[in-house]
Parts: C-alpha cells; structure tokens; sequence
C-alpha cells in the first residue's frame, strides 16, 4: 500500500467553481502534512500546512481528519490560474517526506 | 537568485555511465533533501542530510547511488553504472525547519 494516495483527476471546473481534493495516508503516527503546488515542469512550492484545528489561507482551506487519516484541500473560486498539480504531502518518519502522485486541476474560462 | 540551484539541468548519458549532480542549498538551511521524480508521479524521498551527516536513506536508494554534502554546504548525488530506469528529474530541496522546504528546479536525467 502507498504511504499517500490520491486521486489522479483531471478535475475540470470552470472559473469560480469550488473544488475539493483528498488524500488518504497509511500511517497512523504521522504528524506533519502539507499541502504543495506544482506547475507543469516546475519544481514543487509549499502551498499550505495542514493543522489539524484547519486552516485557511485566502481561498484555501485544509483540514485534517485524523480518525480516517485523509486531508482535504478546499480551493473557492477557482482562478485560471489555480491550473496545476497538487501534492499531498504526509511526514512518515523525522525528516522523511512522503508524496501523493498528485491531483491535476484544469481551471476553464 | 538566492534560491536552491542545481546543476546541470539536464544530463544524457548511455547505460552504464556514471553521473554526477550538484545542489546548491538556499544560505545557511541546514536540511536538504534529494527526490526522484518520474513522470505523473509526486516526488519520491531518497535522502536528507542535517548539516553534512546523511541522517535518512530511502530504501529506493541502491548501491549505486551516494550522496555527499561535504561541510554542510552544497550536496552532490552521484549515479554509477546508469541504468534506464534511472531516467527522472532529481529534485533537491532545502529547508530551515522540519516544514517547508524549498527546491531547485531539477536535473532531468536521460540515460539511453
């Protein structure tokens, strides 16, 4: 079993839709997950730290529930530029990072 | 530029040949990581240093891989005997704390 999963997608929404991603991680210890973007053939940037209160940043917002051990990413009103991949990214041990294979959104006019 | 730089960019080599990449670290991060990444795949953990000591190994790194970070600055990863499956994009990253981290734009690696 992956350490993350996600769903591939595309997902395909028009702008100002919302959309929301999940992510399933295996193990029940991690402590730290983040949220990362990546533009196609571009290197990976921090999006947003997932807590497990929640968080919010503009129109973002993660969420942790670590009973089913998922994170969610919520994106409002989707811009043409929110077009990239997004990474869920789960702590698997100190200092060692586990990935998602990505989430593709393609926000259209 | 006072991000994470890695060089080359991009590096072809023929089976069997050894590689050698550079990552230039953002000023005083003591973390750096290096990931492989192949195509519609997230990145995939293969070392982290703290300063110079190599604290974590992924399984994924074989024997013919090493990594180095003399004095805790820039970091190499050498690839011996060069297979295809080896081609990806090596990613490094750096980081200040146990959270974000910063990386380079990659050597993108083909080995034919």
């Amino acid at each position: 079993r992956k350490e993350v999963e996600q769903d591939p997608g595309p997902f395909n929404v028009p702008e100002g839709a919302t959309v929301a991603f999940n992510c399933t991680y295996s193990n029940s210890a991690s402590q730290s997950f983040f949220w990362y973007r990546q533009d196609c053939r571009k290197e990976p940037k921090l999006l947003m730290s997932v807590y497990s209160s929640g968080n919010e940043d503009g129109r973002f917002t993660a969420q942790l529930n670590r009973a089913s051990q998922y994170i969610s990413l919520l994106i409002r009103d989707s811009k043409l530029s929110d077009s990239a991949t997004y990474l869920c990214v789960v702590e698997g041990g100190v200092n060692k990072f586990y990935f998602g294979s990505g989430t593709k959104l393609n926000v259209k006019p | 530029d006072t991000g994470v730089s890695q060089n080359p960019r991009h590096k072809i080599t023929k089976r069997g040949q050894n590689v050698t990449f550079r990552c230039d670290p953002i000023s005083e991060h003591n973390r750096l990581y290096w990931y492989r990444q192949t195509l519609g795949q997230g990145p995939e953990f293969l070392t982290y240093f703290q300063n110079e000591a190599q604290l974590e190994k992924s399984r994924l790194l074989s024997d013919r891989f090493s990594a180095e970070r003399p004095k805790g600055s820039f970091s190499t990863l050498e690839i011996q005997r060069t297979e295809q499956g080896d081609s990806a994009m090596y990613l490094c990253a750096s980081s200040p704390t146990s959270w974000e981290q910063f990386f380079g734009p990659g050597t993108r690696l083909t080995v034919l």
